[in-house]
């Protein structure tokens, strides 16, 4: 079966670094993205990955291993309206968005 | 450019009544829309998929008697819930791609329903 993981809540510090991770298994590839989504909000699109390394964008960056089946998203800079869930969802080889359960992201001043 | 409507934002209605929203891609045509439903603290569902003049696609478990969906033109997308129960109460937000084989989907920003 198709399988999205990344962890349910993560906690940091206005200012920090933190990193989301996310593992997949899914029936074919073509990329996989992350979403932030505030709560009572529709989700936007952060980044897009499809090769294998590192796509720095601003404060985020996003990373991944497509051997492993494996990427993070990396904050850097936190600030509180980083606060929402981020999700990840992997585009199968129907191009049709799998998607995780979402990581909510507390930050705390 | 990108941009995806839904209307209306909110909608409250009693039970036994049916509801319509409508999903609009305002600057590209879509030839794929599709319809999710999340309940709170909860992901993205993926509910149906829908192909301008065809008929949608549901994923498991969703009734398609229950939600109706019409994708009559390349910019236009309707999820009608009919005979709505408290239970159908979500956020049900709608995203477009714009062609085959390619991988963005613009979301709108959702349509929460309450039904009392």
């Amino acid at each position: 079966g198709q399988n999205i993981d990344q962890p349910t809540e993560m906690t940091a510090t206005e200012g920090a670094i933190v990193q989301i991770n996310c593992t997949y298994q899914t029936s074919g590839f073509n990329g996989l993205f992350w979403y932030q989504q505030h709560a009572g909000e529709a989700p936007t699109f952060l980044s897009y990955n499809v090769l294998d390394g590192l796509e720095e964008k601003g404060r985020f960056s996003s990373f991944l291993s497509r051997s492993k089946g494996y990427s993070y998203l990396l904050l850097k800079e936190l600030q509180m309206k980083d606060s929402a869930s981020y999700l990840c969802a992997v585009s199968d080889s129907n191009y049709q968005l799998i998607w995780g359960a979402g990581t909510k992201l507390i930050i705390k001043p | 450019g990108a941009v995806v409507s839904q209307h209306p934002s909110r909608v409250i209605c009693k039970s036994g009544t049916s509801v319509k929203i409508e999903c609009r891609s305002l600057d590209f045509q879509a030839t794929t829309m599709f319809w999710y439903r999340q309940f709170p603290k909860q992901s993205l569902m993926l509910m149906a998929t829908s192909n301008e003049g065809s008929k949608a696609t549901y994923e498991q478990g969703v009734e398609k008697d229950k939600f109706l969906i019409n994708h009559a033109s390349l910019t236009l997308s309707t999820l009608t819930v009919t005979s709505a129960h408290p239970e159908d109460s979500s956020f049900y937000i709608c995203s477009a791609r714009p062609g085959e084989g390619t991988y963005e989907q613009y979301f709108g920003p959702g349509t929460r329903l309450t039904v009392t």
